[in-house]
């Protein structure tokens, strides 16, 4: 069955600091790969996908398809970046799959 | 503007009355979605809709009902709350159904069965 694990419910760090939010699948597939985030009192919104590579607030993931996994990183953690961020594979099928999510908290 | 909308935000109800929770979007996409979420776990799918009177069940089993009569319109049904029930409700839409575009989330419902 597929799953999605992200590994720290809760992760601090210092502003300038750089920070990696790591998620990990399981399936014998290839998904396409999402972050969603969900600042406070704020929606649920896409952060980025890669599939397009692309590089969003600062904020970069890498597919390690042979440890399956899509860990999200940024150099230098700004405060605005304190969210809740959703690791989200996306197997073909009709569904994202998310994970538990990951509080990341950038103290000042 | 184009959105999608949930109401209501927040509700408490009794146990035993039937609810019903909104979702309506503007953006006329054809795929729907309702998540559940309990504090600090996953998101589960518990219903979708490809288009209008298409509705499937989700991986998580789910007491509730959902209707799509109209494109924009996607309500929750629970005929009979139950302590049980008590989440957050999240609806999304889609503009296809392949993931590659992402999905747009409404604000959620809280709800609470007392």
């Amino acid at each position: 069955a597929q799953r999605v694990t992200q590994p720290e419910k809760l992760l601090s760090v210092f502003k300038g600091a750089p920070v990696e939010l790591k998620c990990n699948y399981s399936y014998s597939g290839s998904p396409e790969l999402f972050w969603y985030v969900q600042y406070s009192r704020q929606r649920l919104q896409l952060l980025l996908r890669h599939i397009s590579r692309e590089s969003i607030k600062g904020f970069t993931a890498d597919l390690n398809k042979g440890e399956t996994s899509f860990h999200l990183k940024k150099p230098f953690a700004q405060e605005e970046d304190s969210a809740m961020y959703y690791c989200a594979p996306w197997w073909a099928g009709n569904q994202f799959y998310f994970g538990t999510g990951t509080s990341l908290t950038v103290i000042p | 503007e184009a959105d999608i909308y949930q109401t209501p935000r927040y509700l408490v109800i009794g146990t035993g009355k039937k609810i019903t929770l909104e979702c309506s979007q503007t953006m006329g996409h054809d795929k729907m979605y309702w998540y559940q979420q309990d504090p600090g776990m996953e998101l589960h799918l518990i219903h979708y809709s490809y288009g209008v009177n298409s509705t499937e069940k989700g991986d998580l089993s789910s007491e509730s009902t959902v209707s799509r009569i109209r494109t924009e319109h996607f309500p929750l049904t629970l005929e009979s709350a139950r302590p049980s029930h008590t989440s957050q409700y999240l609806c999304a839409s889609s503009e296809d159904g392949t993931g590659k575009v992402g999905y747009t989330f409404g604000s959620g419902t809280r709800l609470t069965v007392v």
